[in-house]
């Protein structure tokens, strides 16, 4: 079936230091992936999306490139800040038919001044 | 920004009760679902409804679970009779559509706790 891999967390990075959370993932066909962040006490919200091979979605200075080739949407960040603390989570949705998503276990971002 | 509401946020019961969690979608999605979060795994898919019925549903979502959209703004979640292993983070979730482009927009989750 369906699955997303991610680096396991927690990660701990310096403020204005360089974030990259690694994601992998199987699927069948050709999937959607995501990227979901948590912050503290709050819910899952969209950060980016792909839906094709090679594109890149880009949100709030993050960015991730789908890779059809190696089956990856790396997050990355070139400058983190201590707001950026939070749980992120790689998922992925095949296409028409499937309503779910299939997430990642999520890894956890801490950003010290 | 309009958002999905759940409550309670915290929902204490004891092992054998009934439990129900309530969310209350965006109001002009059409499709709603419900993920669970065991504590240090996965978000699991458990159930999407459409259109007054469920439309696809994982292996968790056995008979212990029902969905319902009693009215026209509320979804909810019920648990027949709870077991230990029911204890988790439960998300609700809606969108307008199922394409990539229609996210599904989450709740800030119930924590379900069985004693």
């Amino acid at each position: 079936g369906d699955s997303v891999t991610q680096m396991e967390g927690p990660v701990t990075l310096s403020e204005e230091a360089f974030l990259t959370i690694n994601c992998t993932y199987t699927a069948t066909g050709y999937p959607s992936l995501f990227w979901y962040v948590q912050y503290p006490g709050e819910g899952l919200q969209l950060l980016l999306k792909a839906t094709k091979a090679d594109d890149k979605g880009s949100n709030k200075g993050f960015e991730a490139t789908y890779r059809k080739e190696t089956t990856s949407f790396h997050l990355e960040k070139g400058s983190v800040q201590v707001s950026d603390s939070a749980v992120y989570f790689c998922a992925l949705k095949t296409g028409a038919g499937s309503y779910q998503l299939t997430f990642g276990k999520g890894t956890k971002l801490s950003v010290i001044p | 920004e309009p958002e999905v509401t759940q409550t309670p946020s915290h929902q204490v019961t004891q092992m054998g009760q009934e439990v129900i969690l309530r969310c209350v979608p965006i109001s002009n999605h059409l499709y709603f679902y419900w993920y669970r979060q065991i504590l240090g795994q996965k978000v699991e898919f458990l159930v999407s409804f459409y259109n007054n019925e469920i439309s696809e549903k994982s292996e968790i979502f056995d008979d212990q679970f029902s969905v319902e959209r009693p009215d026209g703004s509320n979804f909810t979640l019920k648990i027949r009779s709870t077991k230990l292993e029911d204890s988790a983070m439960y998300f609700c979730a809606s969108s307008s559509g199922t394409g990539a482009n229609q996210p599904q927009h989450f709740g800030d989750g119930t924590r379900l706790s069985i004693l």
